[in-house]
């Protein structure tokens, strides 16, 4: 099946500072991307969604001046948390559709702690 | 937008028993759901699938049903193992290009042995 890597995997920052997050699809291309927030014992929520050559779509309550989201290319999103803060420490999972089919493939996830 | 509700949050079963997660949702629009496994700290894992144009889908000791009616849709492990503990989630979404899944709440299911 399609392939999907994030990276890095596991970061820690501290308060204040900017973090990427890149998420590839590996053999396939992926217009349209999703970025999701699972914190601990809860379920994936839908952050935004990255669409390759224009604006990112954000869910209600996500700051779109925090989590910047570019899509520059087809096998290419990046999520930058700007100005971190502890509230910030998630699980963050992108995933892209395969062509052809429903299913969505998912990105290993990147743990981010901000202390 | 669509709302997608899961039951028990927590479900524990003896090896061998089965095993039954309840999911319903809101849009009727939906027509694609999906059922992830997920190990701690891991990514979600698709088990199986189902669209909106079957009531039944099995997949060796998993299966899925479909109420579009009542919109409702169902896991079943038959059969379950230690290493079926896991957290499972449902998801709904509406099929196309966009294909923005709804995540239930998930269920952490506990095999005894």
């Amino acid at each position: 099946g399609a392939v999907v890597s994030q990276h890095p995997s596991r970061v820690i920052c501290k308060s204040g500072t900017s973090v990427k997050i890149e998420c590839r699809s590996l053999d396939f291309q992926a217009t349209t991307m999703f970025w999701y927030r699972q914190f601990p014992k809860q379920s994936l929520m839908l952050m935004a969604t990255s669409n390759e050559g224009s604006k990112a779509t954000y869910e209600q309550g996500v700051e779109k001046d925090k989590f910047l989201i570019n899509h520059a290319s087809l096998t290419l999103s990046t999520l930058t948390v700007t100005s971190a803060h502890p509230e910030d420490s998630s699980f963050y999972i992108c995933s892209a559709p395969g062509g052809g089919s429903y299913e969505q493939y998912f990105g290993p996830g990147t743990r981010l702690t901000v202390t | 937008g669509e709302n997608v509700e899961q039951h028990p949050s927590t479900l524990s079963v003896q090896e061998g028993d089965s095993a039954v997660i309840k999911c319903t949702y809101s849009d009727s629009a939906s027509n694609y759901f999906p059922w992830y496994k997920q190990e701690l700290g891991k990514r979600p894992q698709l088990i199986i699938d189902i669209r909106s144009n079957v009531g039944e889908k099995k997949d060796q000791r998993i299966a899925v049903t479909l109420n579009k009616t009542a919109k409702h849709f169902s896991l079943h492990i038959t059969e379950t193992q230690p290493e079926d503990s896991a957290v499972y989630f449902c998801a709904a979404s509406i099929g196309g290009s966009a294909r923005q899944l709804t995540f239930g709440s998930g269920t952490q299911l506990t095999v005894l042995p």
